[in-house]
């Protein structure tokens, strides 16, 4: 149980436009999703939370308006880079938190995006 | 400030023991994680503890002092596989994890 499925996997896109990756959770509903970001060698960036049904709380230097973040559903999360650039280039992850009792966050598997 | 130290890389030899400590300072405490990290795929839960003491996972232990703000994580009887990175995690008071850098085990046979 508690599986993260993240889409798409891979992401080549041009400067300039604009890439949605989408976070679900599959066996379970998730109260709080969050993302974050993760460059080569370097630890896991959180970059915002959201909770189901509420604005997104962005992490201090996390342009909001770049990164928009969209959690409709007790399953589904969505990020989108808009106007992306190359040095947006990097590692995307979500995770749940099922709420209640749990604390701990499930993965999902990442999104490599890479902007040419 | 909030902050997490653990040693960036180790190396240990496979068949052995090997204990990766992690020292933490957060706003309030509400546990401390575990995460194993293969290299371009996302991490995977391995252990929470919010108690003092021991708890035995298998081939991996974690260990919890909350007064020396310290926990290590205990993996014996190596193999070739648990070549990975391992992220120390611990929660503060607003249930946010606040992530160590991780560190890097390299296992050689």
């Amino acid at each position: 149980g508690a599986v993260v499925s993240q889409h798409p996997s891979r992401v080549i896109c041009k400067s300039g436009t604009s890439v949605k990756i989408e976070c679900r959770s599959l066996d379970f509903q998730a109260t709080t999703m969050f993302w974050y970001r993760q460059f080569p060698k370097q630890s896991l960036m959180l970059m915002a939370t959201s909770n189901e049904g509420s604005k997104a709380t962005y992490e201090q230097g996390v342009e909001k308006d770049k990164f928009l973040i969209n959690h409709a559903s007790l399953t589904l999360s969505t990020l989108t880079v808009t106007s992306a650039h190359p040095e947006d280039s990097s590692f995307y992850i979500c995770s749940a938190r099922s709420g209640g009792d749990s604390y701990e966050q499930y993965f999902g598997p990442g999104t490599r995006l890479t902007v040419t | 400030g909030q902050n997490i130290d653990q040693p960036t890389e180790m190396t240990a030899t496979e068949g052995a023991i090997v204990q990766i400590n992690c020292t933490y300072q957060t706003s309030g405490f509400n546990g401390l994680f575990w995460y194993q990290q293969h290299a371009g795929e996302a991490p995977t839960f391995l252990s929470y503890n919010v108690l003092d003491g021991l708890e035995e996972k298998g081939r991996f232990s974690s260990f919890l002092s909350r007064s020396k703000g310290y926990s290590y994580l205990l993996l014996k009887e190596l193999q070739m596989k648990d070549s990975a990175s391992y992220l120390c995690a611990a929660m503060d008071s607003n249930y946010q994890l606040i992530w160590g850098a991780g560190t890097k085990l390299i296992i050689k046979p």
